[in-house]
């Protein structure tokens, strides 16, 4: 039980299609965090928010819309995806102050196919 | 940027072998250092962590000490067992352009311990 929850933990999708990937955590966090994992690269940092509020977008395209309503659940809204964005895409809190040392607590990840 | 180089995998290993996978960095500043550690179908779990020079970090028999003059947080443990394999990342954490804390990860080295 790591306390960041992923729902779908798998997704296939065509390119025309809409679904949303969700991201819960229950440690009291006030940070969250989208990452996307491909095979042979490094993890990309796609989006931050702090306290509700976005504060990076990290050159993501418009197909990918994330929403943060509170500072306990995050989404990531996908619409006309490409084949490229199969990726497993995981959710990470941390808990930001004044000597924060950075550590992300991470969900297990959604997988998702784009057909 | 800030940027994190580890080690090409994968790395193939016998039960009670020595482990060693280096990471290098370059950052701005005086970032913390971290061992994200994933097993197969699940997210990163962090496995140890330094936040100053020559700090060591330890957990469950692996370590890997804060070198700033040669700036590297090379990982170690002297017995591996089967259930250490996995994929292990090295990270630094480091702030966005938005001013948000964030970790750069490098790609990750693929372990796997054979009986």
């Amino acid at each position: 039980e790591t306390g960041v929850t992923q729902t779908p933990r798998h997704l296939v999708m065509g390119m025309t299609n809409k679904k949303s990937l969700k991201c819960e955590q229950h440690l009291g966090h006030n940070a969250m965090y989208w990452y996307k994992q491909s095979a042979k690269k490094p993890l990309e940092l796609m989006f931050v928010y702090n306290f509700k509020e976005q504060t990076e977008n990290n050159s993501v395209p418009s197909r990918f819309s994330p929403e943060c309503p509170n500072s306990s659940h995050l989404f990531l809204h996908l619409h006309t995806l490409q084949p490229e964005d199969s990726a497993l895409y995981l959710c990470a809190s941390s808990y930001r102050s004044g000597e924060n040392t950075g550590e992300l607590f991470f969900g297990e990840g959604s997988r998702l196919t784009v057909l | 940027g800030d940027s994190v180089t580890q080690m090409e995998g994968p790395v193939t290993l016998s039960e009670e072998a020595f482990l060693t996978i280096n990471c290098t960095y370059t950052a701005t500043g005086y970032p913390s250092l971290f061992w994200y550690v994933q097993y197969p179908g699940e997210g990163l779990q962090l496995l140890l962590k330094a936040t100053k020079a020559d700090d060591k970090g330890s957990n469950k028999g692996f370590e890997a000490t804060y070198r700033k003059e040669t700036t590297s947080f090379h990982l170690e443990k002297g017995s591996v067992q089967v259930s250490d394999s996995a994929v292990y990342f090295c990270a630094l954490s480091g702030l966005t352009q938005g001013g948000s804390e964030k970790l750069v990860f490098g790609k990750g080295t693929k372990l796997t311990v054979n009986p």
